[in-house]
């Protein structure tokens, strides 16, 4: 198994221009998310998905979309990239869990993307 | 303003020695997690704790929720240079909600 992928692993772009990052899982699992991580902030989660079909906002979801067409992907889209969205992306998958515990939140290698 | 705050954000100590790193907040979590990210790889999941006065142990790595569950903290007893990464606390608010709130982040370098 692959686990998590996320393609590219490193982009450069111009302000203004757009892009979408892919997040591809193997496990099945039915929650998937995209986070962006910036020295000294921790992991900042931007958008969620509990399932295939349906999306969520989470802490920083301004200038990003997103989308969950299939099961196993998930794509975050910068419409008109702005500098403050460099950063790094991470994108995670974790199964439901039995009885509402919190399982384990499989990570992507990130993407480093930065905005001139 | 952090909802989790992580203290310190940076150590950097001697191998062999010993160290602990918090992680505070002023809100209840339902569950707390501990993960470690090394340069270049996203983090991966060093312990989970769910009950108040939880102690888990992982060969070296001593992790603590408190009793309360607004704290925890990880203690690393005899630290070597493999221990050195950046080390997440993360907590989910409400159980079940499937989200989770991280804090900065401590890294940690531990010299030969």
């Amino acid at each position: 198994n692959a686990g998590v992928t996320q393609t590219p692993k490193f982009r450069v772009l111009k302000t203004g221009q757009s892009m979408t990052l892919l997040c591809a899982q193997d496990m099945n699992h039915e929650y998937m998310y995209w986070y962006r991580q910036d020295p000294g902030m921790g992991l900042r989660l931007i958008h969620y998905s509990v399932g295939e079909g349906t999306t969520a906002k989470g802490e920083v979801p301004d200038g990003y979309n997103v989308s969950r067409l299939k099961k196993q992907n998930f794509l975050l889209g910068l419409e008109s990239a702005a500098p403050s969205q460099t950063s790094v992306y991470f994108c995670a998958s974790s199964y439901s869990g039995v009885g509402g515990i919190y399982n384990e939140q499989f990570f992507g290698p990130g993407t480093r993307l930065t905005v001139l | 303003t952090q909802l989790l705050e992580q203290s310190p954000q940076f150590l950097s100590i001697q191998e062999g020695e010993n160290l602990t790193v918090y992680c505070n907040s002023s809100s209840v979590f339902s569950s707390l997690q501990w993960y470690r990210q090394e340069p270049g790889e996203g983090p991966v999941l060093l312990v989970t704790v769910v009950t108040g006065g939880e102690v888990k142990k992982l060969k070296r790595l001593t992790f603590q929720f408190g009793d309360a569950r607004k704290d925890s903290s990880l203690h690393i007893t005899a630290a070597q240079p493999g221990d050195t990464g950046l080390y997440l606390c993360a907590g989910e608010l409400v159980r079940g909600a499937q989200k989770l709130v991280f804090g900065q982040g401590t890294r940690l370098t531990i010299n030969p």
